[in-house]
Parts: C-alpha cells; structure tokens; sequence
C-alpha cells in the first residue's frame, strides 16, 4: 500500500512569492489533514478534511493561506504571499475513517520544507 | 485550552539502558491520547492510541501507559535503532490533535 505522498519536498522561495504544496492520501482515506511544523515544536493543524469539505479550518491563516481539496482525494496547499515566519515543514496527513471512526491514527507524508528568504 | 507538556526535552541512554518518557496533559473531555515516533526528515508514524486511565499498550520495546493527568512510555532496553523524537498528543472534543513538543531520544551502543 503506498503511503501518503507530498510534493515538492524541499521548497527556496524569497517573501512576497506564492507557493504551493501538494498532497496525495492513502487511497480510500476519506479524512487529509495539512499540519504545520516548526523546528524543534510539534505539528500544529493547519485544516482538516472530510471527503471534499473543510471541517475545522480554525487554526488556517485565511488572509495568506488557502487549501483545496477536489473530488474529495488529492489536495493543495496554497501560501500567497509568503512571509518569513511561514518557514516551516508543512505535513499531510490522512486517515480511514470519518468523525464516526476516529481513531487518532494518522499517516503522515515525509513533508514539504518551507524555507522563506 | 488543551496542554501537552513533555520530558525530558533530550534524553541519551546506553543501549540496554531502560527509561521512561513522561507526557503531561490538561484537556477537557480525553477522547484519546495518542504516542508517535519521527525521525529525522520524515513525517511522524504512529506508535499507540490510550484512551482511558489504567491502559497499557505495548510494542516490541515500548509500553505506553496512562493516568487521568500523564502518559509514559517506557522503553526496555533501547537499541540504536530506536533513537527518535517521541511525540505525545491528545485529542479533546474535537478531532483535532495536539501534540507536545516532543522528547528527542539518542540511544548509542
């Protein structure tokens, strides 16, 4: 079963530019999550996903930040424009079951790594 | 607000020197805490789910336990290949998780 698949890996990019992430779930995982984690600090939950819609988007900074997630399997994670503290590992995550099922465990990808200029 | 508070920050055994990690939380409404392992440049996987005081769980070397304010994880043991960040995290009434800073484990032979 192949695992939890993001892309790029390792991002350069100078403040003000957009970037993005990319985000391939194990294949039949209904709930993605996107985390944000600093150096030396745990994931922090950017957004959550049931099948196609954003359930808990609390801790997404709206102004900077979108996410999308089409058809309810891959999904995108967009920073515009990027700041100097956005630089940071940003983790995708997913899991089986929905709100009924939850279990806490999650399959995280290798991350992508921010790095703001 | 929930809190995960976990230590020690670094933790270095010789290998076969057994310790424990501790985890302390605050949340209202435990659904579940949960232990992960991460290694350098990668995502974390997932090690235990605990969901009510007195519970155990065990994997190989490790064994995770759970009170109404602490989690440990205990490791028997240890070998080099079990160096790693240990990262606990609990889940209140949403779903959301949340992870404490995690205990850096280096274990030489």
């Amino acid at each position: 079963e192949a695992g939890v698949v993001q892309s790029p890996r390792y991002k350069i990019i100078e403040k003000k530019q957009p970037v993005a992430f990319w985000c391939n779930p194990i294949s039949g995982h209904n709930t993605l999550y996107w985390y944000r984690q600093n150096l030396g600090q745990g994931p922090e939950l950017l957004i959550r996903y049931e099948n196609e819609e954003a359930v808990d988007d609390s801790q997404l900074p709206k102004d900077r930040f979108s996410a999308e997630r089409l058809k309810g399997v891959d999904s995108t994670l967009k920073i515009q424009p990027a700041e100097l503290g956005d630089s940071a590992v940003y983790l995708c995550a997913s899991s089986r079951g929905g709100s009924g099922s939850y279990t806490g465990e999650l399959f995280f990808g290798e991350g992508s790594r921010l790095t703001v200029l | 607000e929930d809190q995960v508070t976990q230590s020690p920050e670094a933790l270095r055994l010789q290998e076969g020197e057994s310790s424990s990690l501790n985890c302390s939380y605050t949340v209202s409404g435990l659904r579940g805490l949960f232990w992960y392992r991460q290694d350098p440049g990668k995502g974390p996987e997932f090690l235990f789910t605990l969901y009510s005081a007195g519970e155990e769980k065990e994997k190989e070397r490790l064994k995770a336990t759970l009170t109404k304010k602490e989690s440990f994880l205990h490791i028997t043991a240890p070998k080099p290949e079990d160096s790693a960040t240990y990262l606990c995290a609990v889940q209140g009434p949403g779903y959301a998780l949340n992870f404490g800073k995690g205990t850096s484990l280096l274990v030489t032979p």
